[in-house]
């Protein structure tokens, strides 16, 4: 299978604890997202990379998210100190940007986070 | 700030017949626009796409429609098959962003 992969699929943890999710994109995708999705909502914009480049965030993103590309490959999406608020589905996607207009995303499973 | 709408939170059609899904945007700057598929326990799947200088794309049996006046696009899926249940969203993106503005979705479940 050479979609996007995400892992893991589910973490459950406590208030204040860190979690780290790693996103493995299409091998030949120079560009990487990751959004966020809470129940009855769409997914909404957290970050993206173009190779290892982190060019943009979103206010989304508080102090305590932080994402890494660091090959430009696969990603991690950090979250220290855990609130209740951060459950939701964490949703990676990957393009290749190739100078043309738009490029397609493509999505991942998704990581569903709890946090107790 | 909902810069993308659906409006319809769910849509149930019968086999065979049109299932029409609406979206309505307020921010003009939208210029690309965009219908994902999404099943339980998967992540969202492309299905069409449109920019804003056409009015309508289409692929096998799925079209778009877009309205910019009315600021408004639409997704027509005919004939409608059981397959196609699952919750559609639309989004949108502004000229050289790459972030995707996504609506609620519509949860389509098509009849036998």
């Amino acid at each position: 299978d050479t979609g996007v992969s995400q892992n893991p699929r589910h973490k459950i943890t406590k208030r204040g604890q860190n979690v780290t999710f790693r996103c493995d994109p299409i091998s030949e995708h120079n560009r990487l997202y990751w959004y966020r999705q809470t129940l009855g909502q769409g997914p909404e914009f957290l970050t993206y990379f173009q190779n290892e480049a982190q060019l943009e965030k979103s206010r989304l993103l508080s102090d305590r998210f932080s994402a890494e590309r660091p090959k430009g490959s696969f990603s991690t999406l950090e979250i220290q100190r855990t609130e209740q608020g951060d459950s939701a589905m964490y949703l990676c996607a990957s393009s290749l940007y190739s100078g043309t207009y738009y490029n397609e995303q493509f999505f991942g499973p998704g990581t569903r986070l709890t946090v107790l | 700030d909902q810069q993308v709408k659906q409006n319809s939170p769910s849509l149930s059609v019968q086999e065979g017949r049109i299932s029409i899904l609406n979206c309505d945007y307020t921010n003009s700057m939208f210029d690309y626009f965009l219908w994902y598929k999404k099943y339980p326990a998967e992540g969202p799947t492309f299905l069409i796409s449109i920019s804003s200088i056409k009015d309508k794309n289409e692929d096998g049996r799925f079209t778009v429609f877009l309205n910019k006046s009315a600021k408004h696009l639409s997704l027509h899926i005919v004939p409608s098959q059981p397959g196609d249940s699952a919750v559609y969203f639309c989004a949108a993106s502004e000229p050289g962003a790459q972030k995707l503005v996504f609506g609620q979705g519509t949860r389509l479940t098509i009849n036998p």
